[in-house]
């Protein structure tokens, strides 16, 4: 079954552009889905698709991809963006099967 | 607007079978749109793709966990269940249910439960 693979950590200082990124050969077919996850909480979907955001997320947050790699991008981070981060997206094989990246722990500073 | 909710026990002994049901509310889990799944994260870790179903009863499994795992659909009382079956510590997580949207490709969860945590010990 396929793999995603994201940074462990990134930080950005409060008000600047991060970005996060996501590679697996899934990403080559699919396109990747991405979370923000803090403590205690469910995941809440941020991105989806090429580059769409439900209904109540900010538009700081956006998505692209390229190749094998997804990135998730917040322009003008803020103090609530603290989170863990997860990609996901269908398996290679398209059989109907997920996976979800490692995650990455986002610290605003 | 549409919510789910996990239940069940939150301790199970090493060897049984993990028993939980997510039940929707708020919106049909016959909509031909959406999937349903589950996922679990084990404490302090990452998320992991359990496995998902169809209304109309199709499942797809993750590959390391098939040999155990049996998801199911009950569409007249809107809900679908998770059986994890010779559970060990490992095993131990938060497990939550989550709709699933899936078009040509593209894949997103897009509404989750608030998870239930399950711990495994004797």
């Amino acid at each position: 079954s396929s793999e995603l693979t994201q940074d462990p950590a990134v930080s950005v200082a409060l008000g600047q552009t991060v970005r996060i990124t996501c590679q697996g050969d899934s990403l080559r077919s699919y396109y990747a889905s991405w979370y923000q996850q803090k403590p205690g909480q469910a995941p809440v979907l941020v991105i989806y698709g090429k580059n769409n955001r439900p209904s109540g997320i900010p538009d700081r947050f956006s998505g692209s991809s390229s190749g094998n790699t997804a990135s998730l991008t917040i322009t003008g981070a803020q103090a609530e963006d603290e989170a863990d981060y997860y990609c996901n997206s269908r398996d290679s094989s398209g059989n109907h099967l997920e996976v979800f990246g490692t995650g990455t722990k986002v610290t605003v500073l | 607007q549409l919510q789910l909710q996990e239940s069940g026990p939150g301790l199970v002994k090493p060897s049984e079978t993990l028993s939980l049901t997510c039940t929707v509310s708020g919106g049909s889990i016959s909509s031909s749109s959406y999937y349903w799944g589950w996922i679990r994260q084990p404490p302090g870790k990452g998320l992991e793709w359990i496995g998902s179903i169809y209304y109309s009863g199709s499942t797809y499994y993750n590959p390391s966990l098939k040999s155990r795992v049996t998801i199911s659909v009950d569409t007249s009382k809107n809900q679908f269940s998770l059986k994890l079956s010779s559970v060990t510590a490992a095993d131990t997580a938060v497990y939550y249910c989550a709709r699933l949207w899936q078009q040509l490709a593209d894949d997103a969860f897009d509404i989750w439960g608030q998870g239930t945590m399950v711990t495994v010990s004797s």
